[in-house]
This record gives C-alpha cells, sequence and structure tokens, in this order.
C-alpha cells in the first residue's frame, strides 16, 4: 500500500507571494492533518480535515487555509508569505480521528522557503 | 492544560548501551500517548501508542515505552542501541482530538 505522499518536496518562493501544498492520504484513510515544523518552535499543529470539513484548527493566521476534496486528498494554501513560513510542512494521514486509535502516517513533507 | 515536556533536548549513548529518552504529560483526563521518530530528511514514523490498554508497550525496531499515571511519564527505552537509531524523537499526546507534540529529542549514538 502506497504512504503518503505530498507534494511538491522542495518549494522556494518569494515574500508576498501564495503557495499551494497538496497531500494524498494512505488508500482508505479519511482523516489528513496538517503541521509546521521550524527549528525554532518544534512541530505545530495547523488544521485537521476528515470527510472534506475541517474539524480541528491550531494558532495559525487566516493566512493559512486548507480544503479536502472528496477523494480524501487534501491541499494547503498559505497567502501573502512571510519570511517566517519558511518551514517543513508535514501532511499526516489516519483512518478516523477517533481518539483512542488515532494512529497517523506522516508524508515526507514540502521543504518551505521563503526569501 | 494538556502538555507534553520532553526532559532533554539531545541525549547521546554509546551503541549497544541502553537508551532512555524522558516524556512527561499533563493531561485532565488518561490521554493517548505516542512516540514517533524522524531521520534526517524524512518523515516521521510511528513507533509505539498507549491507548489505555497494557500499561508496558512495545513497538518497532526493539523499542518500548511504559505508561505510569503516578509520575506522568511515558519514557521510551531500548535495552541496546544501534547507529541507525540516531534521529530525532517526539512524545505526543492526544486527547478530545488536541494533538500536541513535544519539542523533541534528539538522540546521538557513540560508536
Amino acid at each position: 500500500k502506497a504512504g503518503v505522499t505530498q507534494t511538491p518536496r522542495y518549494l522556494i518562493k518569494t515574500r508576498g507571494q501564495q503557495v499551494t501544498l497538496s497531500c494524498s492520504p494512505i488508500s482508505g484513510h479519511r482523516s489528513v492533518s496538517w503541521y509546521q515544523q521550524t527549528p525554532g518552535q518544534g512541530l505545530q499543529f495547523l488544521f485537521e480535515y476528515f470527510s472534506e470539513t475541517q474539524r480541528n484548527k491550531g494558532n495559525f493566521p487566516g493566512r493559512f487555509s486548507g480544503r479536502q476534496f472528496s477523494n480524501s486528498r487534501s491541499e494547503m494554501n498559505v497567502s501573502t508569505l512571510e519570511l517566517g513560513d519558511s518551514a517543513l510542512y508535514l501532511c499526516a494521514s489516519s483512518l478516523t480521528p477517533d481518539s483512542d486509535t488515532y494512529e497517523q502516517y506522516f508524508g515526507p513533507g514540502t521543504r518551505l522557503t521563503v526569501t | 492544560a494538556q502538555s507534553v515536556t520532553q526532559l532533554d533536548s539531545h541525549v547521546s549513548v554509546s551503541e549497544g548501551t541502553p537508551v532512555l529518552l524522558r516524556c512527561n504529560y499533563s493531561s485532565s483526563y488518561s490521554p493517548s500517548l505516542f512516540w514517533y521518530v524522524q531521520h534526517p530528511n524524512k518523515g516521521l514514523q510511528l513507533l509505539l501508542k498507549y491507548t489505555s490498554a497494557a500499561t508496558l508497550v512495545k513497538g518497532i525496531n526493539g523499542f518500548e515505552a511504559e505508561f505510569k499515571k503516578s509520575e506522568t511519564s511515558f519514557h521510551l527505552t531500548k535495552p541496546s542501541a544501534h547507529m541507525s537509531d540516531a534521529a530525532e524523537y517526539f512524545c505526543v499526546l492526544n486527547r478530545d482530538d488536541k494533538i500536541i507534540f513535544g519539542k523533541g529529542t534528539r538522540l546521538h549514538i557513540l560508536p
């Protein structure tokens, strides 16, 4: 079974631009979560989608948004990029968001560099 | 408030010696707890999880962790370190769909 895939793997953007990252979950998984990883802040939760609905959202500004499609694939968008948005963005999928059996499988991440 | 504290940002052990990575949590109710490993330039991989069944949890690659409610701890151990264990390890708490990552512990293996 194929793992979680994220595209693109690397991205360089300039301040003020916007960017869209894509995540394809493991086949059959319906829950997708996004995380931002930086050396200073560590791993921070961005948001989680399940059945095309956003279930949870972390403490990030409205420039960060996402969506999930009917096939469970998810996209994350960041508008008006800032230098501080440079990070590794990780996507994780799980069968459901049931916390008792919550087992996430992570993709390799998209490394975003903002110049 | 719920939180996860990984007590050491870096741990160095010699190959063949035991590994101990410490994690303390704070939660009003019994949480689900996980350990993940991240190798350089890779995504995170689940090592093991605790979900209120057995308090001693065995994971992949010889790792195990013990849930101690009285100490609010979930330390990760391995009897004998291998060079391939060099990576960053994250303790994660999940309660009421709130997912909280620890800051991570970088494990260095000395030859």
